[in-house]
C-alpha cells in the first residue's frame, strides 16, 4: 500500500486563492519531499522537509511537518493557472533515504 | 543540461512481445531509479542502482521485467513478454549522488500492451 495518502484526492479553486494539501503516512521518516506532476510529463521537485524541521517555505510554498501525527501540509499561496497539476508528497523511510515512496496525489485545478 | 531522457516516448505493442524501455541519466549523477505509474497502484518505485550497480529491485513485479545499467549514462527497462496488465507510464529519474536526495525525472514512456 502506498506510504503516503494526500488528501483531498482533487481539489477546485479559483486564481488568487490559497490551496492546502495534506499527507499521511505511515513509518518513521528521513525526510518528506513534495513533487509536482504536470499532465502527461514526469515529476518535478518542490521542496523538501528533513524530520527535524517543523517548517519550510520557498517562494509561494509553504511546508508543514509533525512527526507526532505523520502528517505535513503543503501551501501553496496566491495560486495561478499555472499551478493547476497534481501534487504527491514523497517520504525516505529512516534507514532507506534512497527508496522515496510516493502518495497517491492531489489533483489541483486552479481556474481563471 | 537536456535532463533525463527517456525513449521511447510512446509505445503500443502486442501481448506476448518484447518492450526495452531507455534512459539516459543527468550526466554526473549516480543513482537511476525506475517506476511505474498506474491509475490503480499509483507510482511504484521498481529497482534502483547507484553507480550503475542494481541495489534494491524488490519493486520489481516479476522475473518477466529486467533491467540493466551497463555505465553511467545508460539504462534499459526490459518486459518479456508483455500483458495488458504492464499497461503504465514508465519513468526514469536520476539522482547526483547517495546523499542527495532531489529525484530527476524524465518525461516518461507511456506504454500500452494490447
Amino acid at each position: 500500500s502506498q506510504q503516503g495518502e494526500e488528501d483531498p484526492q482533487a481539489l477546485s479553486i479559483q486564481e488568487g486563492e490559497n490551496a492546502t494539501m495534506n499527507c499521511s503516512y505511515k513509518t518513521s521518516i528521513n525526510n518528506l519531499q513534495w513533487y509536482r506532476q504536470n499532465s502527461g510529463r514526469g515529476l518535478v521537485h518542490l521542496i523538501l522537509i528533513r524530520s527535524n524541521e517543523r517548517e519550510k517555505h520557498s517562494g509561494r510554498l509553504r511546508v508543514t511537518l509533525d512527526t507526532s501525527k505523520k502528517s505535513s501540509s503543503l501551501l501553496i499561496t496566491a495560486s495561478r493557472a499555472a499551478d493547476t497539476a497534481s501534487y504527491f508528497c514523497a517520504t525516505a523511510p529512516t534507514g532507506t533515504a534512497s527508496k522515496l515512496t510516493f502518495g497517491t496525489g492531489t489533483r489541483l485545478q486552479v481556474t481563471l | 543540461d537536456a535532463g533525463v531522457i527517456q525513449s521511447p516516448r510512446h509505445e503500443v505493442t502486442e501481448m506476448g512481445q518484447e518492450v526495452t524501455l531507455r534512459c539516459k541519466p543527468i550526466s554526473g549523477h549516480n543513482s537511476l531509479f525506475w517506476y511505474r505509474q498506474t491509475m490503480m497502484r499509483g507510482l511504484e518505485l521498481l529497482i534502483y542502482f547507484n553507480n550503475n550497480v542494481p541495489i534494491d529491485d524488490s519493486g520489481m513485479p516479476e522475473d518477466r521485467f529486467s533491467a540493466k545499467m551497463p555505465n553511467a549514462s545508460f539504462s534499459t527497462l526490459k518486459i518479456q513478454p508483455s500483458e495488458p496488465r504492464d499497461s503504465a507510464v514508465y519513468f526514469c529519474a536520476s539522482r547526483l549522488g547517495q546523499n542527495q536526495e532531489t529525484q530527476y525525472f524524465g518525461p516518461g514512456t507511456r506504454l500500452l500492451v494490447l
